[in-house]
Order: structure tokens, then C-alpha cells, then sequence
């Protein structure tokens, strides 16, 4: 069983598209996470969920919009790409918030923008 | 604001040799540390993590790390390497007061047979 699983693996899109990537995890977390790895696998986080509240929304442009529908769920909307979008989007869980719990990463979803 | 750097970008050892990759954090305290690794294609996963307590921590597949506090490090130790750990590494750093954790840029490990 996978702990935490995104969707798509891989998305190739053209400037301007809107797009979204999906995230889920099953271990019963409270807080689930994106962040962002860029092309020198540099990891920055984006976003944090505790209990479908917003926590963390680091300086990212409102084009990217998180929604999660329950815990178990955040997904990462974004509108009108642009090729700067491009990078490695990683999901991550943890039991609560706070930076001393361990986070669960998912398997990444490689975004490319044409 | 807390920081980490990892000097070594790229380090490439022979199977069977020995292993340190580097970390150093700034941080006013003591900071919650973390060591993660990722394969090629997958996600991360905590290899170890150090909150308090005896400074020289145990994690998986064979790995350890020690915390100084007066060189501000937190190195990653294996004795002996096998080609499968050949990945990326990454040290992080949480804030006692903050929900984020700040990782390093990675050290990509290469092992040759």
C-alpha cells in the first residue's frame, strides 16, 4: 500500500494551460505538505494543511492554489503555467504539525511546461 | 532564520569504503535535524532524525549521524557502502517554534564496484 500517492507521475503542458496534481495519503495524517524541487534539487516548501486549515503559505504566486476536500487529501491547482513552473512537486504528510514530526513524501510529480 | 548548508554537492566512493557527507545548520538553539535520502525517480525518505539526547543517532539501512553543537553539525555516517545507496542526500533543519523544515541543497552519491 502506497502512503502517500500522487497524481500524475509526470505532466507535460504548454504555457498558459491550467493544470492540477493530486495528492493522497492513507497513514491517517493531520497535516499534509507540497513542496517544490527545482531543476538543482533544491526542496522549498509551498503549502501546509493541518485538518483542511491552511498553515503554511510560503511566497509562492496566487496562480497555485491548494484545496484540500478532507486530511486524507491536497491538491495543488495551477493556472496560467509558466515555463519557471517547471520543477519536481512533492506531497508530504505528518501526524501533526510542528517541524518535529516526520514527514512522508510522495514519489513526486515531474512538471514540465513547454 | 535557520539555514543548512551541505558543501559537498557531488562525492563519489568505492563499494565497501566509508561514508561522511557533511551538514552544517545555523540556528540560534538546538534545532531539530533530519536526514533524508532520495533515489533516483522517487520520493524522500527520513533516513534518521535527532530532536535531543545522545548525540550520535542510529537510522536505517546502516546509517548514523552525530550532532555537535559547537561546529554546528550533523554529519552522516556509514562504514561500509553499498552500491544501492548510491542517491541523494539531503539534510534538514526544523525550528523549535515554526511548523517548516529548511533541507539543504543535497549531496548526490555516486558508488563505483
Amino acid at each position: 500500500d502506497t502512503a502517500v500517492s500522487q497524481t500524475p507521475k509526470y505532466l507535460v503542458t504548454q504555457m498558459g494551460n491550467d493544470k492540477s496534481i493530486k495528492c493522497e495519503q492513507n497513514l491517517g495524517h493531520d497535516t499534509m505538505y507540497w513542496y517544490k524541487q527545482d531543476s538543482k534539487k533544491f526542496l522549498k516548501i509551498m503549502f501546509s494543511y493541518n485538518n483542511k486549515e491552511l498553515i503554511i503559505n510560503e511566497t509562492v504566486p496566487n496562480r497555485f492554489s491548494p484545496k484540500s476536500p478532507d486530511k486524507a487529501h491536497l491538491n495543488l491547482h495551477i493556472n496560467s503555467l509558466e515555463l519557471g513552473d517547471s520543477a519536481v512537486y512533492f506531497c508530504a504528510s505528518s501526524q501533526n504539525t510542528g517541524a518535529r514530526d516526520t514527514q512522508y513524501f510522495g514519489p513526486g510529480t515531474r512538471l514540465t511546461v513547454l | 532564520a535557520q539555514s543548512v548548508t551541505q558543501p559537498d554537492i557531488h562525492i563519489t566512493v568505492s563499494e565497501g569504503a566509508s561514508l561522511e557527507l557533511r551538514c552544517n545548520y545555523s540556528y540560534g538553539a538546538t534545532p531539530y535535524l533530519f536526514w533524508y535520502v532520495q533515489s533516483p525517480g522517487q520520493g524522500l525518505q527520513l533516513l534518521l532524525k535527532y530532536f535531543s539526547g545522545d548525540t550520535l543517532v542510529q537510522g536505517i539501512k546502516g546509517f548514523e549521524a552525530e550532532f555537535k553543537r559547537s561546529q554546528s553539525s550533523f554529519n552522516l555516517r556509514k562504514p561500509s557502502v553499498h552500491w544501492s545507496d548510491a542517491a541523494e542526500y539531503f539534510c534538514a533543519v526544523g525550528a523549535r517554534n515554526t511548523d517548516k523544515l529548511i533541507f539543504g541543497t543535497g549531496t548526490r552519491l555516486q558508488v563505483f564496484p
